[in-house]
């Protein structure tokens, strides 16, 4: 079945603590970004991949790094979670930059306490 | 920039048309999206308008006028698992490619 898959689903930590959101999508496809979602302000990116060792910043990429060592992961990484980042993260791919269709993931709700 | 206004929250009832709209004001276009959300679920796509016109998808159309920076989602037929989030998203220029989400339209469709 082509999905995108995130883990964990839903994470509480503390302030200060590293953590690491997986994204992987099974359908060889070359872009893939990190959004998150917060009531009252939509959707906003995070950062986005166009293709293997190709990252660059979204509209919100503070406090937030990627990497993009495989075609099919795209982890995002908070160094030092604060109250803040409280929010659901969603991960979408799609098959190339122009595509007109994204695919997302489950979602992540995150807790920074 | 980008700046994209959508309605917070419609309500209709099951069985009839309802019209969601959209209006944007970018420093270029290419591009806008519409998504459905329901509650605690990631977003599916619906539809994809680059030129104006109207595109119709079985129950879903979607509508663009750039001169205007105006798009609606039109869903026909309602039926009561359409309750959901709508979301509207536009596609800037340059090599990014990036879409900026609007906040969403709740719609709430009652029996």
């Amino acid at each position: 079945e082509a999905q995108v898959t995130q883990n964990p689903r839903y994470l509480i930590t503390v302030t200060g603590k590293k953590l690491t959101v997986t994204c992987s999508q099974n359908m060889n496809h070359e872009y893939m970004s990190w959004y998150r979602q917060d009531p009252g302000l939509g959707l906003r990116q995070i950062y986005y991949s166009m293709n293997v060792e190709v990252t660059d910043k979204g509209d919100v990429p503070e406090g937030y790094k990627v990497s993009r060592k495989e075609k099919r992961n795209f982890p995002l990484i908070l160094e030092s979670p604060s109250p803040n980042q409280t929010s659901l993260y969603f991960c979408a791919s799609s098959l190339w930059l122009e595509n007109n269709e994204q695919f997302f993931g489950p979602g992540t709700r995150l807790t920074v306490l | 920039g980008q700046n994209i206004d959508q309605p917070t929250e419609m309500t209709a009832t099951e069985g009839a048309i309802v019209q969601i709209n959209c209006t944007y004001q970018t420093s270029g276009f290419n591009g806008l999206f519409w998504y459905q959300q329901h509650a605690g679920e990631a977003p599916t796509f619906l539809s994809y308008n680059v030129l104006d016109g109207l595109e119709e998808k079985g129950r879903f159309s979607s509508f663009l006028s750039r001169s205007k920076g105006y798009s609606y989602l039109l869903l026909k037929e309602l039926q009561m698992k359409d309750s959901a989030s709508y979301l509207c998203a536009v596609r800037g220029p340059g090599g990014s490619y990036i879409p900026t989400f609007g906040r969403g339209t709740s719609l709430i469709v009652h029996p």
